[in-house]
């Protein structure tokens, strides 16, 4: 079955530290890759995405993320997290079919707990 | 401002009563989706609709049902079936052609069994 995968449950961070979450997939062919962040209280947003190209995204609020395309990943990363980076950040995943797209899979979530 | 708002925020609902989540959209997507999320388990994939008059059933559709008879709206029923409904449930849109941005989420809906 298709699937995603986040690593960590729950990350605790110190401020300043630096910050790597892990997010597999299963899928074969094209796809394009998601991170979604929700804090405390709010809706989903959308952190970055890959479609294609340049395997480095870059996203809002200093985050990106590497496709490894070998090895079916697409890990976030910020250099100096703060203590309003805390949040829960989902993985997700589409297949890309050409002219049009399968549904967006979510991984399980991994909460970031920065301390100040 | 566009967007996707669902109503109401948190709602209450007694054992064995169906109740129905609003979510609406004036961002023009075509495509509409229904997800549940729970701690741990991430979001799960309801319903979705890509197109007014059809909608297709996701992972866990068993105990729910939607329609789709405008574009703007997708509304969510949770009938007396569904086991265990207390849950976050978030409402999505997005476009469907090949330059999709991701999804649109709306603020979500707190339902409780009491």
């Amino acid at each position: 079955a298709q699937s995603v995968s986040q690593h960590n449950h729950h990350v605790i961070l110190s401020e300043a530290a630096s910050l790597e979450l892990g997010c597999n997939y299963s899928y074969g062919g094209t796809v394009n890759l998601f991170w979604y962040v929700q804090y405390p209280g709010q809706h989903l947003q959308l952190l970055l995405k890959y479609f294609s190209g340049d395997p480095l995204v870059k996203g809002i609020k200093g985050f990106e993320a590497e496709f490894i395309k070998s090895k079916f990943s697409f890990n976030l990363r910020k250099p100096s997290v703060q203590w309003s980076d805390t949040a829960e950040y989902f993985c997700a995943v589409n297949q890309d079919y050409g002219g049009s797209q399968g549904n967006l899979i979510f991984g399980k979530g991994t909460k970031l707990s920065v301390k100040p | 401002d566009g967007g996707i708002t669902q109503s109401p925020k948190y709602l209450f609902r007694k054992e064995g009563q169906n109740v129905t989540l609003s979510c609406e959209q004036n961002l023009n997507h075509d495509a509409m989706y229904w997800y549940r999320q729970d701690p741990g388990q991430g979001l799960r994939l309801i319903y979705y609709s890509q197109i007014v008059n059809d909608f297709q059933k996701g992972d866990i559709a068993e105990g729910y049902s939607v329609s789709r008879e405008k574009k703007e709206s997708f509304p969510l029923t949770v009938t007396s079936a569904q086991k265990n409904p207390t849950a976050f449930y978030l409402c999505a849109s997005s476009t469907r052609t090949a330059l999709v941005v991701g999804y649109t989420f709306g603020s979500g809906t707190r339902l409780t069994v009491v």
